[in-house]
């Protein structure tokens, strides 16, 4: 199983700044099954990214995703108040088929 | 646009089997794709349960293989999961999901089972 490390767990930050979040994978992952996700308290969670750096239907362009191989990086160009959130990688193994999600960066209001 | 909707009992008894259903609008099964439950216990993160094709092809997460069963009704246009021998560690907001190629999306807006007795 693949297992993924997201670091920071909590990331505390101002609106305006800009936002690194790692992900890394124990082994390499097919950049096309790369995804992230956005996640509000009592909400479900959203598709920001997928295919490691494509954005989702009405996903804002300070959302941008990169990486390749065991390193990815989800970067918030200029926070606005309504990133705060949970953020989560997610990577899909065909060989078995698989899933598995990272632990998840908290971003807070600085 | 394609929506979907999660339904079941709030609370399972320990040991009983939990019993949920995701119905799909706004797009038919049988047209593709694969289809996913994820479950989040309180305050935690996001575990994969498994998914299922149109077709009744499944594959699930090793770590809960044992317990799950997911089915599909393509006429009535949803997918259920069961879960069996139920504990507390089993408390979680359960959702589905259309697993698009090789990420989720939509998600249904989620449903709390409390196993509890």
């Amino acid at each position: 199983e693949i297992v993924l490390t997201q670091s920071p767990g909590t990331l505390s930050l101002s609106p305006g700044e800009r936002a690194t979040l790692s992900c890394r994978a124990s082994q390499s992952v097919s950049s096309s099954y790369l995804a992230w996700y956005q996640q509000k308290p009592g909400q479900a969670p959203r598709l920001l990214i997928y295919g490691a750096s494509s954005r989702a239907t009405g996903i804002p362009d300070r959302f941008s995703g990169s990486g390749s191989g065991t390193d990815f990086t989800l970067t918030i160009s200029r926070l606005e108040p309504e990133d705060f959130a949970v953020y989560y990688c997610q990577q899909y193994g065909s060989s078995p088929p698989s899933i598995t999600f990272g632990q998840g960066t908290r971003l807070e209001i600085k | 646009q394609v929506q979907l909707q999660e339904s079941g009992p709030g609370l399972v008894k320990p040991s009983e089997t939990l019993s949920l259903t995701c119905a799909v609008s706004g797009y038919s099964i049988s047209s593709g794709y694969y289809w996913g439950w994820i479950r989040q216990p309180p305050g935690k993160g996001l575990e994969w349960i498994g998914s299922i094709y149109h077709s009744g092809s499944t594959y699930y997460n090793p770590s809960l293989k044992s317990r799950v069963t997911i089915s599909v009704d393509t006429s009535k246009n949803q997918f259920s999961l069961k879960l069996s021998s139920v504990t507390a560690a089993d408390t979680a907001v359960y959702y589905c999901a259309r697993l698009k190629l090789g990420w989720f999306d939509p998600w249904g807006q989620g449903t709390l089972v409390t196993v509890s007795s």
